[in-house]
């Protein structure tokens, strides 16, 4: 059974930094590419990032390039966003998704909640 | 990049069809055939219903159905059941290599 299980969400205040995890288990981890979603409460969903099976290529929303990274262990099953600079609009519910294909993302987590605040 | 165009809400009895709109532009829905649909119910994650535009998962009823002509996107879900009152966001890929998702549709089942 595919499982994406997210952790590391919690408060942050404004400027800070938060790193988020999601660990994927039944699957070959190392095959698929993923994505980070997010989810601001009451509000629909966004897109945040991509990232392919080796790596070699990331794409970033306009809303969080330059202030977050997505990254990947493969020997670890694990799915990464160090998410810097945080402001206010951050706050949202983060899903890590696989991606079958393009834009197919048929297996999602259960999420994790950041909140940047003060 | 902006989100697709949604209709906040549509209903319908149970039984009835409905049809949900998801408009963008020559960029991301007319441009590529990678459109897909989600389903949300409250408080839970995302569930893929419908990919490339008419493709059904696994598992999915096939009372649900996409579509696409030009720059819109259409989910039509057929014979209306309580368990479809929902949210349903479309999804597309777009000319910048991102994807950009539809502000999202609640479904009420009267």
């Amino acid at each position: 059974e595919v499982q994406l299980v997210e952790s590391g969400g919690g408060l942050v205040q404004p400027g800070g930094s938060l790193r988020l995890s999601c660990a994927a288990s039944g699957f070959t981890f190392s095959s698929y590419s993923m994505n980070w979603v997010r989810q601001a409460p009451g509000k629909g969903l966004e897109w945040v990032s991509y990232i392919s099976s080796s790596s070699s290529t990331i794409y970033y929303a306009d809303s969080v390039k330059g202030r977050f990274t997505i990254s990947r262990d493969n020997a670890k099953n694990s799915l990464y966003l160090q998410m810097n600079s945080l402001r206010a609009e951050d706050t949202a519910v983060y899903y890590c998704a696989r991606d079958e294909a393009i834009t197919i993302f048929d297996y999602w987590g259960q999420g994790t909640l950041v909140t940047v605040s003060s | 990049q902006s989100a697709l165009t949604q209709p906040a809400s549509v209903s319908g009895s149970p039984g009835q069809s409905i049809t949900i709109s998801c408009t963008g532009t020559s960029s991301d829905v007319g441009g590529y055939n990678y459109v897909s649909w989600y389903q949300q119910h409250p408080g839970k994650a995302p569930k893929l219903m419908i990919y490339d535009v008419s493709n059904r998962p696994s598992g999915v009823s096939n009372r649900f159905s996409g579509s696409k002509s030009g720059n819109t996107a259409s989910l039509t879900i057929s014979g209306l059941q309580a368990e479809d009152e929902a949210d349903y966001y479309c999804s597309s890929y777009t000319s910048s290599s991102g994807v950009v998702f539809g502000g999202g549709t609640k479904l009420t089942v009267l």
